[in-house]
């Protein structure tokens, strides 16, 4: 059975700093996708960035970046220059592309608090 | 384009009766899946519905159940509601075609079970 493992469950940095939170997953297959996922207070879950498995190189999308290492099975989310807004809950998740669905799987995520 | 719809956002019942949520996904989305989220378990699948089928279902008993109509529009029930039920139901909305796996999500119904 495929896990997620959020090891951090708060965490609190300063605005402008650079914050990195952790995720480890458990596979045995070989072709998946990895998610981030945001959920701020309004409930509202919104995709901050994937990776393909497949894909050496680590995706970034603007402040937000990955360190994937898939021998590992670890993949973390840096945030840099951090700000007010990304107060959060953040999700690592993974789904099968395998799968004849799209079910996916969460960890137990990362209450992220920005301080001003 | 108009996002992932959950309605109510909201909603209150007692131990014993039934209660149904409703799921509008993104227009052109075939796929619709459900999740639980709780503060022990974190996000739990439900199930997930392509094309009116059912594809996945997770697990949970038998009283949680859901369908979806020829338009993507989907309902999830459940039966003899449980204090435990108390819950953010939350919809994801995708493509559904595994070519695209980004999940759209609404905002959720919280329900509260007395």
């Amino acid at each position: 059975a495929q896990t997620v493992t959020q090891s951090q469950p708060e965490m609190s940095v300063q605005e402008a700093e650079t914050v990195t939170l952790s995720c480890t997953y458990d596979t045995s297959e070989n072709n998946y996708y990895l998610f981030w996922y945001k959920q701020p207070p309004s409930r509202q879950m919104i995709l901050v960035i994937r990776q393909e498995a497949y894909k050496q190189q680590n995706a970034t999308e603007n402040r937000f970046s990955v360190n994937f290492q898939k021998a590992a099975k670890s993949f973390s989310l840096k945030i840099s220059d951090s700000q007010l807004g990304d107060t959060a809950m953040y999700f690592c998740a993974f789904t099968l592309i395998m799968n004849r669905d799209d079910k996916i799987i969460f960890g137990k995520g990362t209450r992220l608090h920005i301080l001003p | 384009k108009a996002g992932v719809t959950q309605t109510p956002r909201y909603l209150i019942k007692t131990r014993g009766q039934q209660v149904t949520l409703s799921c509008s996904p993104i227009s052109g989305h075939r796929s619709v899946s459900w999740y639980q989220q709780t503060p022990g378990q974190g996000l739990q699948f439900l199930f997930e519905y392509f094309s009116e089928t059912q594809r996945n279902k997770g697990n949970f008993p038998g009283r949680f159940s859901g369908r979806q109509f020829s338009n993507s529009r989907s309902e999830m029930n459940v039966s003899t509601l449980e204090l435990g039920d108390s819950a953010l139901y939350l919809c994801a909305s995708s493509p559904g075609d595994r070519e695209n796996t980004e999940a759209f999500f609404g905002q959720g119904t919280r329900l509260t079970v007395v």
